[in-house]
Formats: structure tokens, C-alpha cells, sequence
């Protein structure tokens, strides 16, 4: 069974420029969080869909932020326009009904 | 944000020392977890625990849900060069839409 992918791996932008990182979860899972990890602090929640829905938007920092899940299968985070306090590693997660968290490999942000 | 206090922050040890971390909260959580990050991978699940007061153990690792249910401590026993990475521990609370909460992380290097 495949895990959770995550697109790009790694990614360098200038500011002002527009990111777009995609995640597909684990098939069937319709908990899908996406969260950031900005080096040395915590991995702090951004966001929560259950299926299609945003369940928990509290954590997206600001409305250059937005992330969709069309269709409830993958989702994608787009950051338009990048500012250097964006860069950080953007980790996506899927469970099942609630259950354990499985992780992406994350997506590294460089914002120069 | 829910804020898990991670300690310590980093540890260097020798090879076959025994490793402690723990986590608290000033608020309850239905679950707790432990995570390991190794370079350049997205965190890994090591224990989930659900009830207070459960004590449970993968191989070298042990790890304990307080009785308030406001901490947690992972142990490991025995420590080795692959147990290099960092350590999350993750509080779930149920009753906020299933939203993990997750600690600064402790840097665990094993010396040789």
C-alpha cells in the first residue's frame, strides 16, 4: 500500500513568487492535515479536511495561504505571494476515522 | 494554539545509555503519540497511547500516558546509532475536530 506523497520535495522560490505543494494521502483515508515545521520549533497544525471539507483552517497563517482538496483525494497548498518567513518543511498527514497519523516525507520550502 | 512542552531539547548520549524524554500540557488529550523523524523523512508512528495510565512498549522503546492525561514519557532502553533523529510526542483532543497538537521535537544523538 502506498503511503502518503508529497510533490516537490524540495522547493526554492524568490519572494513574491507563487509555491504550490501537493499531497496524496493514503487511499481511503479522509482525514488529511496539513502542517508545517519551521527548523528548531514545533510541528505546528495548519490545516484539517475531512474528505472535501475544511474541518480546521485555524492554523493557516494568513490568506496568502490556500489549500484545496477538490474531490476529496489529494490535496494541494499553494502560498501566493511567498514571503521568507515562509520557509520551513510543509509535512502532510492522513488517518483513518481519527486513527493513527501517517506522515509524508515533506515538503522543503526555501523562500530566498 | 495548544502548546506541548518537549524536553529536553536535544541529547547527546553513548552508545547502549538508556534515553528519556518527556512531554506536558496544561490541557488533557485523548491520545498521546511519539513520533521519530530521521533526515530528510517524514515522521514516523514508534507508540500510540490512548488510556491514562497505560504503559506500553515497542522492542527497546516504553512509553507512558499520565494520569492527568496532561503528559507523557517515552524511554529507550539500550540506545544504538539508528535511534539517531528527532523525537516528537502528539496529543490528540477528540473533542476539537480531531486535531493533533505536536512538541518541539528532542534531538537525540548517539555516539558510537
Amino acid at each position: 500500500e502506498a503511503g502518503v506523497t508529497q510533490f516537490p520535495s524540495h522547493s526554492v522560490i524568490e519572494k513574491g513568487q507563487t509555491v504550490t505543494l501537493r499531497c496524496d494521502p493514503i487511499s481511503g483515508h479522509d482525514n488529511l492535515y496539513w502542517y508545517r515545521r519551521v527548523m528548531g520549533k514545533e510541528i505546528k497544525f495548519l490545516l484539517h479536511f475531512v474528505k472535501e471539507s475544511k474541518q480546521d483552517e485555524s492554523g493557516m497563517p494568513n490568506n496568502r495561504f490556500l489549500a484545496e482538496r477538490t474531490g476529496g483525494t489529494y490535496s494541494t497548498l499553494k502560498v501566493q505571494p511567498a514571503e521568507l518567513e515562509d520557509s520551513g518543511v510543509y509535512f502532510c498527514a492522513s488517518s483513518h476515522q481519527g486513527g493513527e497519523l501517517f506522515f509524508g516525507e515533506g515538503s522543503r520550502l526555501t523562500v530566498l | 494554539g495548544q502548546q506541548l512542552n518537549q524536553s529536553p531539547q536535544s541529547m547527546f548520549i553513548q552508545e547502549g545509555e538508556d534515553v528519556s524524554m518527556n512531554c506536558t500540557s496544561s490541557s488533557i488529550f485523548n491520545t498521546w503519540l511519539w513520533y521519530k523523524q530521521d533526515p530528510g523523512e517524514g515522521p514516523v508512528l514508534l507508540i500510540a497511547l490512548y488510556k491514562a495510565g497505560e504503559l506500553t512498549s515497542n522492542g527497546r522503546l516504553t512509553a507512558q500516558f499520565g494520569i492527568t492525561r496532561k503528559d507523557s514519557f517515552l524511554n529507550i532502553s539500550a540506545s544504538i546509532p539508528s535511534d539517531v533523529g528527532i523525537y516528537f510526542c502528539a496529543g490528540l483532543k477528540t473533542n476539537t475536530g480531531n486535531q493533533f497538537y505536536f512538541g518541539t521535537g528532542t534531538s537525540l544523538t548517539v555516539i558510537p
